[in-house]
């Protein structure tokens, strides 16, 4: 069946510095979707992709659809103390009414 | 204020004891879903609703049940619990099919002795 893969799985990165993850599949995906989940928290929408290729930008995050359309990439620039959490990528399984997820990159900003 | 309402928060119960999980929603969404989080396996779907009246299976349905009797409700029940489903669980509504934008309660952390 569809799955999806995210790398890496934690990150410890410093304060300030960019950050990279993701998302690889086995199979075309026509939607990718990013997630944050803060601690003690449900997940919250950052981008949406619907494209191949598409770059989109929110703030200091940038996604992007993969040209093959079996990955997508998220990065952070310059993180923040509220960059800690969950990433997780996402994407609808052939039903349509189904979502497959990654199982989250999970950034951890050292003191 | 737009939002999904789970209750419990947290609840420990027993094997076997029958427990219901609330989830309500204030925005009109037609979908909702139930999600359990378990460590390195990220987010697997439980049961979907694309309308009152209409759910479906996910990845791990086996084990709970769902009803969909109005719009807004969309309960999670366990009938007889057994401690394979300790998780953290998430309800989700959106407007219509998966690509839209999902909103998730804060979620029930559930412990099955």
């Amino acid at each position: 069946g569809q799955q999806l893969n995210q790398s890496p799985q934690s990150m410890f990165i410093q304060e300030g510095e960019d950050v990279s993850m993701n998302c690889t599949s086995s199979s075309i995906f026509n939607t990718w979707l990013w997630y944050k989940q803060d601690p003690g928290e449900g997940p919250v929408l950052l981008i949406a992709l619907y494209k191949a290729g598409e770059l989109t930008s929110n703030g200091r995050l940038t996604a992007q659809f993969g040209i093959t359309r079996k990955d997508s990439f998220l990065n952070i620039s310059a993180s923040i103390p509220s960059d800690v959490g969950i990433y997780f990528c996402a994407g609808p399984m052939d039903s349509n009414y189904q979502l497959i997820w990654g199982a989250g990159t999970k950034l951890i900003i050292k003191p | 204020e737009a939002q999904v309402t789970q209750n419990p928060r947290y609840l420990i119960t027993v094997t076997g004891k029958k427990l219901t999980v609330t989830c309500s929603q204030n925005m009109n969404h037609e979908y909702m879903s139930w999600y359990r989080q378990d460590p390195g396996l990220g987010l697997r779907q439980i049961y979907y609703s694309m309308n009152v009246e209409v759910t479906d299976k996910g990845d791990v349905p086996e084990g709970y049940k769902v009803s969909r009797k109005e719009k807004r409700n969309f309960p999670l029940i366990l009938e007889s619990p057994s401690p394979n489903q300790t998780s953290l669980y998430f309800c989700a509504s959106s407007l219509s099919t998966v690509y839209t934008e999902a909103f998730f309660g804060q979620g029930t952390r559930l412990t099955v002795v």
